[in-house]
């Protein structure tokens, strides 16, 4: 069985602070896919970025960066210079299988963010 | 391309009542998904489907049917709604090989 753990229920923040929202998962599978959604307060996903199990280079994108950790089996974000259009709840998912398989997606419970001025 | 379309985008009903969700994708895509989301909650799996005529389980599938006869579409079926299932509904669509969804913007539904 997958599993997926968000521990950080609510973080809140003042804006241009760094913060780091933590993923721990589980999975049996050799090759999966890890992914991380936003929710902002309108309701709808917003993907972020999508990580395999072979690819554990870290990667940036603007103010947003990804720690793929395979020995901690951890995936956490981090955003730098946080903004108020960053406050949503965010998601961090599992989908077990290669390719061609169907992707069902374990999601975490979610960490809110709150960025205040 | 519209991506991936739900209707209605709200809804109520009372116990016992029945309803379908609709799902429609334009991308050709093979594999759909269908998820529900209780309040403070991540999403749940209900069904999903890799081709027209093929559908199975997903983690939370009682009380719900699903039939794909297209691959364009994969409704949502609710027999004998029960508040147990408030929640927001998500369909979501993706190519057989990339893990990689696309979500609908989610229906609303209230069973008091």
């Amino acid at each position: 069985a997958q599993k997926v753990t968000q521990a950080q229920t609510e973080i809140s923040v003042v804006e241009k602070e760094d913060v780091t929202l933590d993923c721990v998962y589980e999975t049996r599978d050799t090759t999966y896919y890890l992914f991380w959604y936003k929710q902002p307060p309108s309701g709808e996903l917003v993907f972020l970025i999508r990580r395999n199990s072979f690819d554990e280079q870290n990667e940036i994108s603007g103010r947003y960066s990804w720690n793929f950790q395979k020995s901690t089996s951890s995936f956490n974000f981090t955003i730098t210079a946080s903004q108020v259009v960053d406050s949503a709840v965010y998601f961090c998912a599992l989908s077990g299988g290669g390719t061609g398989t169907a992707s069902k997606l374990t999601f975490g419970t979610g960490t809110r963010l709150q960025v205040t001025l | 391309n519209a991506g991936v379309t739900q209707t209605p985008k709200f809804r109520i009903l009372k116990i016992g009542q029945s309803m379908t969700l609709q799902c429609t994708q334009d991308m050709n895509h093979n594999y759909m998904y269908w998820y529900r989301q209780d309040p403070g909650m991540g999403l749940k799996l209900i069904y999903y489907s890799v081709g027209a005529g093929i559908t199975d389980k997903g983690e939370v599938p009682n009380g719900y049917n699903v039939s794909r006869s297209t691959t364009e579409d994969f409704p949502l079926r609710l027999e004998l709604a029960a508040p147990s299932q408030t929640s927001v509904y998500f369909c979501a669509s993706s190519y057989p090989d990339s893990h990689e969804q696309y979500f609908g913007p989610g229906t609303r539904l209230t069973v008091t």
